[in-house]
């Protein structure tokens, strides 16, 4: 009954290859989200998405691209991983209009080497 | 857009001692303040939160404070023990948004000793 799940959990692979991260999230939210947190803990917001409409694209390289199938889901593509991309992505969901509590999910640890 | 500062970036307490930390926020339409813990190896979990119309407010040993004028709001929590040890974020959100822009501290490393 886990209410935000993403896959993997972890993620060891080699620099250039593409890979994706796999959201879902069984509490009716509307919104999801894309956190990543560095080594040095800080939380990074990457993309939003409302209804599968993106709403939020920070400063993020165009090798990562978000898609939403629906509004239960939303996966994480990274093309021609960097080694700096090594860190831990969150998936997250809310409520539009509920004070914006967020829930997160376990998180995927994604190591480039 | 929102800039939010939290501090201190560690913090070391003794059982029993109370533990307290601050954050400041820059945009003044802010209204929604929650804070998050996050322990080794788990996820971000929300513990509490205050929104802007309300000054205090507690649940058990844990409490948070909010300052509008000043712009800042505090985490306490009282006779802490080893289980508390985490990271913990503060965090606001975008005022008037209805689509979940929080903005987080950097976060704080609590470790309470036995």
């Amino acid at each position: 009954d886990t209410a935000v799940s993403q896959t993997p959990k972890y993620l060891v692979t080699q620099m250039g290859n593409d890979k994706s991260i796999k959201c879902e999230q069984n509490l009716g939210h509307d919104t999801m989200y894309w956190y990543k947190q560095d080594s040095k803990k800080f939380l990074k917001i990457m993309f939003s998405y409302n209804n599968k409409e993106l709403i939020i694209n920070e400063t993020v390289p165009n090798r990562f691209s978000p898609k939403s199938p629906d509004k239960a889901h939303l996966n994480l593509h990274i093309n021609s991983l960097e080694l700096g991309d090594s860190a831990v992505y969150f998936c997250a969901s809310s409520q539009a209009g509920t004070a914006n509590t967020i829930y997160f999910g376990e998180g995927s640890w994604l190591t480039v080497v | 857009g929102e800039n939010v500062e939290q501090h201190p970036s560690t913090l070391s307490v003794q059982e029993g001692d109370s533990a307290v930390i601050k954050c400041t926020y820059s945009d003044s339409a802010s209204n929604y303040f929650p804070w998050y813990k996050q322990e080794l190896g788990k996820r971000p979990q929300l513990i509490i939160d205050i929104r802007s119309n309300v000054g205090e407010k507690k649940d058990q040993r844990i409490a948070v404070t909010l300052n509008k004028t000043a712009k800042h709001f505090s985490l306490h929590i009282t006779e802490t023990q080893p289980e508390d040890s985490a990271v913990y974020f503060c965090a606001a959100s975008y005022g008037g948004s209805t689509l979940g822009r929080l903005y987080f501290g950097r976060g704080t490393q609590l470790t309470v000793w036995p």
